[in-house]
């Protein structure tokens, strides 16, 4: 049993470069979730997928970044023209989403570092 | 979701047990409590959850007070590998309900 994975591991780019990440859950996981953690803080809400729609986004998502699902499986978070601000830790989550208790399984993050 | 309030920080001697409180005075009949923790640099590890019966998996016990208003997670033998930030959760599983992370408590466990 694979767990959530996700890549890169670790990104460094420059400011207004645009970067992607992308998200595996575990299998039959039909629900995905993506959340933000910046330093010495806890892990803070982004968006959320039931199968391949996009049923929540938090105020935190702004117009440059966008997240997908196309097949339903994994996920991918696209941010446009980053700035130094957008440098933290990428978490995702998957949920199997039939269970009476949805718990949700982090995958190891992705962290992002824009100089 | 109900807010939760943790101790910023707790050390505990390796091998003995770890006891982490958390307060979350205003949760509802529906929520549940959910405790994760997240090594450094880590994703968050999942730990237990409960709603309203005290819980036991090979990680932790979970003891939750009849009111609810409170719980305690027990680690029962702590281990330098425990040293973690541990995070009480209150949420509904209400569908695509998302987690809200508080600070959390960083544990250290000592030789």
């Amino acid at each position: 049993d694979t767990g959530v994975s996700q890549d890169p591991r670790h990104k460094i780019t420059k400011r207004g470069q645009n970067v992607t990440f992308r998200c595996d859950p575990i299998s039959e996981h039909n629900r995905l979730y993506w959340y933000r953690q910046t330093l010495g803080q806890g892990p803070e809400f982004l968006t959320y997928f039931q199968n391949e729609a996009q049923l929540e986004k938090s105020r935190l998502l702004s117009d440059r970044f966008s997240a997908e699902r196309p097949k339903g499986s994994f996920s991918t978070l696209e941010i446009q023209r980053t700035e130094q601000g957008d440098s933290a830790m990428y978490l995702c989550a998957s949920s199997h989403g039939m269970l009476s208790a949805d718990t949700q399984y982090f995958g190891p993050g992705t962290r992002l570092t824009v100089l | 979701d109900a807010k939760t309030t943790q101790p910023t920080s707790m050390d505990c001697a390796e091998g003995r047990a770890a006891n982490l409180p958390c307060n979350h005075s205003t949760i509802s009949g529906n929520e549940y409590v959910y405790w994760y923790r997240q090594i450094h640099s880590q994703g968050p590890q999942y730990i237990i959850h409960g709603l309203k019966n005290n819980e036991t998996n090979e990680m932790a016990s979970l003891i939750i007070t009849e009111d609810r208003k409170s719980s305690t997670l027990i680690l029962p033998h702590a281990t330098l590998r425990d040293t973690a930030v541990y995070y009480c959760i209150v949420r509904t599983n209400n569908a695509g309900n998302m987690l809200t992370f508080g600070g959390g408590t960083r544990l250290m466990v000592k030789p």
